[in-house]
């Protein structure tokens, strides 16, 4: 069946450090691919999406693009703030199917 | 935005007692909700697709007897954990989608169940 593999955490980085959050997946057929992310004390958001190969998601600074030959979806971001500290999860699902597969979630605490 | 609402965001029961935890999409109805559960360091796992007016459909492995869902309205579901046991605490996580909207899901806070 379909799996997600995340990077363990947490994941402590001073503030304006280079991000990176690796994901990889396995599926048949060709999903689309999601980050979510969760602030303490609220539910997950949708954080960016790619729906097909080389498709880059962004938003708020982060960016993942859809490899379909390493079957990864990286999370990245230039320079992070501490606003950035939260729990972020990489997800797949089939295109209009909302029945999501979720990786493990990683923590990211950002440091003054 | 759309906001769906989680109640309660935690909760302590004794073995063998039965927990409801209601979601409710705020300002949207919603058709269909999902019911997740995740252990720690594990994934967010569906356990069940609740549709508005009729039965859940739960997924492999997971016991419909033990968690009941009821999705009575198109702004309310809830999950009702039968009969608890110290292995049902977990982090219960619901989610909606809005019926009229793009396919895009909205996530609750989530109910943190620890049964003693």
């Amino acid at each position: 069946g379909d799996s997600v593999t995340q990077m363990e955490g947490p994941v402590t980085l001073s503030e304006e450090a280079f991000l990176t959050i690796n994901c990889t997946y396995t599926a048949t057929g060709y999903p689309s691919l999601f980050w979510y992310v969760q602030y303490p004390g609220e539910g997950l958001q949708l954080l960016l999406k790619a729906t097909k190969a080389d498709d880059k998601g962004s938003n708020k600074g982060f960016e993942a693009t859809y490899r379909k030959e390493t079957t990864s979806f990286h999370l990245e971001k230039g320079s992070v703030q501490v606003s950035d500290s939260a729990v972020y999860f990489c997800a797949l699902g089939a295109f209009g199917n909302e029945k999501l597969t979720f990786g493990t979630g990683t923590r990211l605490t950002i440091i003054p | 935005g759309a906001v769906v609402s989680q109640h309660p965001s935690w909760v302590i029961c004794k073995s063998g007692t039965s927990v409801k935890i209601e979601c409710r999409s705020l300002d949207f109805q919603a058709t269909t909700m999902f019911w997740y559960r995740q252990f720690p360091k594990q994934s967010l796992m569906l356990m069940a697709t609740s549709n508005e007016g009729s039965k859940a459909t739960y997924e492999q492995g997971v016991e419909k007897d033990k968690f009941l869902i009821n999705h009575a309205s198109l702004t309310l579901s809830t999950l009702t954990v039968t009969s608890a046991h110290p292995e049902d605490s977990s982090f219960y996580i619901c989610s909606a989608r809005e019926v009229s909207g793009a396919n895009v899901l909205t996530f609750g806070a989530g109910s943190r169940l620890t049964v003693l």
